[in-house]
């Protein structure tokens, strides 16, 4: 079945750099693509919509100059947070749209120190 | 927008017990639904889905769920679990014509042996 690869797993970074998270869909092509946040024992917040080849439609809250979003292939999209502080700290989870479905994948642990 | 609540946030139980997680959304319009499971380090797997037809739909690994239009609800259920299905489980509910799935908060399910 469909494969979303989702690097890195686990991040630890100081506050005031930044992190870059790639999913990569590994047998199929992902026009759109997705990126969660989820905090502990809560839902998976959606943050934005990545679109191949076009803009990211964020959710309202997000910071688009925070959280940058590029989907330069069929295949890759990243998430760069840039200028990381602690509260950023979350779980993030990228999905893509499979043609049949939604394929996730295992989420990146991002701790700002 | 959708929003998507459901009711237990932790169930412990027996294996051999028969499980069921509610589900109700608020959305006045055609919806499908979904259920995933996240297994302890895993990426989210869909369980099910509901588009139309059938309101009992199945699953894999033994789970169902019933979609009730008057009530807003997409329980599932399993009528005996095992002790692999300790997990965190997942609803969600998308329109239609609409790729952005909408979350429930989760529910942890742990089986004890």
């Amino acid at each position: 079945g469909a494969v979303v690869s989702q690097h890195p797993s686990r991040v630890i970074c100081k506050s005031g750099t930044s992190v870059k998270i790639e999913c990569r869909s590994l047998d199929f092509q992902a026009t759109t693509m997705f990126w969660y946040r989820q905090f502990p024992k809560q839902s998976l917040m959606l943050m934005a919509t990545s679109n191949e080849g076009s803009k990211a439609t964020y959710e309202q809250g997000v910071e688009k100059d925070k959280f940058l979003i590029n989907h330069a292939s069929l295949t890759l999209s990243t998430l760069t947070v840039t200028s990381a502080h602690p509260e950023d700290s979350s779980f993030y989870i990228c999905s893509a749209v499979d043609g049949v479905g939604y394929t996730f994948g295992s989420g990146t642990r991002l701790t700002v120190v | 927008a959708q929003s998507v609540s459901q009711h237990n946030h932790h169930v412990i139980l027996s294996e051999a017990a028969s499980l069921e997680l509610g589900c109700n959304y608020s959305y006045g319009g055609t919806v499908n639904l979904f259920w995933y499971v996240q297994y302890p380090g895993q990426h989210l797997q869909l369980l099910l889905k509901y588009f139309s037809g059938d309101p009992l739909v199945k699953g894999i690994k033994g789970f169902e769920a019933e979609f009730i239009k008057s009530k807003f609800s997409f329980n599932l259920r399993k009528p005996s679990v095992q002790w692999s299905d300790t997990a965190e489980y997942f609803c969600a509910v998308k329109a239609p014509r609409d790729y952005k799935l909408s979350f429930g908060a989760g529910t942890t399910v742990t089986v004890r042996a």
